[in-house]
């Protein structure tokens, strides 16, 4: 299994620009979620999915937006960055909803100018 | 979900035990105690988690106080690879699959 995968791995954007940040996973796992991660602060939660066709809000859902059309992949929008989106983004899925231990993909780091 | 406390750095021996403190004293009975790591650049990657009892796994060891108001995460034989941030994670069974990650323990192993 390739586990969780992000791509891209690097991204820079000018302020205004839109663009998805892809997740994938091959282990069948119902739930998945975003994270991003600041210098010096720990993982902060933006949207979750505890399945294909349901999504919902983490603690900074600001300015992405998200889907989950299969169970696989669960990407990441962001229609307009914003130099606050300049940061790490971490995807994680776990096989449901009432379990802890969850799978990270390697994080995309995006700066937006 | 309850908050915890963790010391902000550690230095540890290689080749000696870690041993990384969590204190978590509004912790509910129904609520895990979870530990990650996450390595520089990479993704957290999870390590163990408990309820009540001592829990044991091929990474580490993690020790839960009787009143559960605190653990320990036993890293045995630490190796240069060990260097990484340590985040203790309390979280409620069930509902949601939330991880509130705070600023966890830099550990830094010396050769």
């Amino acid at each position: 299994n390739a586990g969780v995968t992000q791509t891209p791995k690097f991204q820079v954007l000018k302020t205004g620009q839109s663009m998805t940040l892809q997740c994938a996973q091959d282990m069948n796992h119902e739930y998945m979620s975003w994270y991003r991660q600041d210098p010096g602060m720990g993982l902060r939660l933006i949207h979750y999915s505890v399945g294909a066709g349901i999504t919902d809000q983490g603690e900074v859902p600001n300015g992405y937006n998200v889907s989950r059309s299969t169970t696989e992949d669960f990407p990441l929008r962001l229609l307009s960055a914003a130099p606050s989106q300049t940061s790490v983004y971490f995807c994680a899925s776990s096989f449901d909803r009432s379990i802890g231990e969850q799978y990270f993909g390697p994080g995309t780091r995006l700066t937006v100018t | 979900d309850a908050k915890t406390t963790q010391p902000t750095s550690m230095d540890c021996a290689e080749g000696r035990a870690a041993n990384l403190p969590c204190n978590h004293s509004t912790i509910s009975g129904n609520e895990y105690v979870y530990w990650y790591r996450q390595i520089h650049s990479q993704g957290p990657q999870y390590i163990i988690h408990g309820l009540k009892n001592n829990e044991t796994n091929e990474m580490a060891s993690l020790i839960i106080t009787e009143d559960r108001k605190s653990s320990t995460l036993i890293l045995p034989h630490a190796t240069l690879r060990d260097t990484a941030v340590y985040y203790c994670i309390v979280r409620a069974g069930g509902a949601t699959n939330k991880l509130i990650f705070g600023t966890g323990t830099l550990l830094a192993v010396q050769p």
